[in-house]
């Protein structure tokens, strides 16, 4: 079956755009995460939705990111106001349901740079 | 905040010998700890996991050892065969969903 599928692959932008970052699921997974990998780091937590909610936003960095996910399948990750050290792949992960002992299954990655 | 560490950013080894990849931790609340591999222009992939009830999981190739009171994991490949060559993470949760990665190591596996 078809996995968890991210849109755009590669993203460039200049700084002080908005960039909306999108990602499909596994169908029926009802957890979905958003991390991001900066250059020679390790996976960044930002974000976690349960169905269409998010009991955990304690990852993102600062009040430019935001998420929504509708329907309990699409996200859509939106930076606002983009920033050089936004720079990073961002990756979506989807699991069956949401315990931490469910295997999460990753998307190829947005890359995102910000001129 | 690095909770989970890779200090080793590469590795080297040859086709048919072990491949040992290490992984510290400093938060004694995780409890559940994985590898993942991650290969060019690919999401990570779920490798393996250790519950922390446990000290020893192994599937086929692949076993990854945890040490609770040095709070350090590893992970064992043998034989390594060119083919795993990737990136791999290790990552640790406290039973929630924020799980904590480590900077990766990136193995390559000469013929």
């Amino acid at each position: 079956g078809a996995g968890v599928s991210q849109s755009p692959s590669n993203k460039v932008t200049e700084k002080g755009k908005d960039v909306e970052l999108r990602c499909d699921p596994i169908s029926g997974h009802t957890a979905l995460y958003w991390y991001r990998q900066s250059l020679g780091q390790g996976l960044e937590f930002l974000i976690y939705f349960q169905g269409n909610s998010a009991p955990d936003k304690s990852g993102l960095p600062s009040d430019r990111f935001s998420a929504e996910r509708t329907g309990g399948s699409v996200s859509t990750l939106t930076i606002q106001r983009t920033q050089q050290e936004d720079s990073a792949v961002y990756l979506c992960a989807s699991s069956l349901g949401g315990t931490s002992t469910d295997t999460q299954y990753f998307g190829p990655g947005t890359r995102l740079t910000v001129l | 905040d690095q909770q989970v560490k890779q200090n080793s950013p590469s590795l080297s080894v040859q086709e048919g010998r072990i491949s040992i990849l290490n992984c510290d931790y400093t938060n004694s609340m995780f409890d559940y700890f994985l590898w993942y591999k991650k290969y060019p222009a690919e999401g990570p992939t779920f490798l393996i996991s250790i519950s922390s009830i446990k000290d020893k999981n192994e599937d086929g190739r692949f076993t990854v050892f945890l040490n609770k009171s040095a709070k350090h994991l590893s992970l064992h490949i043998v034989p390594s065969q060119p083919g795993d060559s990737a990136v791999y993470f290790c990552a640790a949760s406290a039973g929630n969903n924020d799980m904590r990665f480590g900077a990766g190591t990136r193995l390559t596996v000469k013929p």
